[in-house]
């Protein structure tokens, strides 16, 4: 098992572009979790979907923030346009949950360290 | 609004000593209390896990106390070695929704 999966580890972008971020769960997982970890305000949760529907989105800060499941093993964090307050690690985190209720554990991918300039 | 206040934010112990992180929440929706492990450039990992109907739980050299009452729970990493040295979280959990501590980096010093 290859984990969940995030891609780019690094990326370096400036103000006002648009950034992709991707995360590939770990196969039989159905929930999936978007957090972003700063020094100053830690691991926040920006949304997590269950079996592709967004749950809970609170977390997102801002309209600029935008995240999507195309399908049940892939999902998407987009920043349009992005600014150098965005700059944070990201991460995507996995789990089995049935019924609302979680059976496994989130796991959590390596992050994608975000730099906007 | 901090719902799960961690503290100390850094710790340093010499090898062979007990580390203790202490975290306190609020919201009583809680009902499932996790640490996670951190290492540089790695996400964190579920090191040991807790319920609110349980005072005590113990892994290996690390333990879990839990004080429902006082809304209080910590962390023991006994006979620390230099391996242990990471970020550690608390968290809660209501649901879905895992909700973090700040983080506690901790060195162990040979």
């Amino acid at each position: 098992d290859a984990g969940v999966i995030q891609s780019p580890r690094h990326e370096v972008t400036e103000m006002g572009q648009e950034v992709t971020l991707r995360c590939k769960l770990i196969s039989g997982h159905n929930s999936l979790f978007w957090y972003r970890q700063t020094m100053m305000r830690g691991l926040e949760l920006l949304i997590y979907f269950n079996n592709n529907v967004p749950i809970d989105d609170s977390g997102m800060p801002e309209d600029r923030f935008s995240a999507k499941m195309p399908n049940a093993s892939f999902s998407t964090l987009k920043i349009q346009p992005s600014e150098p307050r965005d700059s944070a690690v990201y991460f995507c985190a996995s789990s089995l949950a049935l019924q609302g209720r979680r059976i496994t554990e989130a796991f959590f991918g390596q992050g994608t360290r975000l730099t906007v300039v | 609004q901090q719902q799960v206040k961690q503290s100390p934010q850094s710790l340093i112990v010499q090898k062979g000593g007990i580390s203790i992180i202490n975290c306190a929440y609020e919201n009583t929706a809680f009902d499932y209390f996790p640490w996670y492990q951190q290492f540089p450039g790695k996400g964190p990992a579920l090191l040991i896990a807790i319920r609110p109907d349980v005072s005590e739980k113990k892994e290996g050299r690390f333990t879990i106390s839990f004080n429902k009452s006082a809304k209080q729970f910590s962390l023991h990493i006994m006979d620390s070695q230099p391996g242990d040295s990471a970020t550690y979280f608390c968290a809660a959990r209501a649901y879905q929704k895992v909700t973090f501590g700040t983080g506690t980096k901790l060195q162990v010093i040979p």
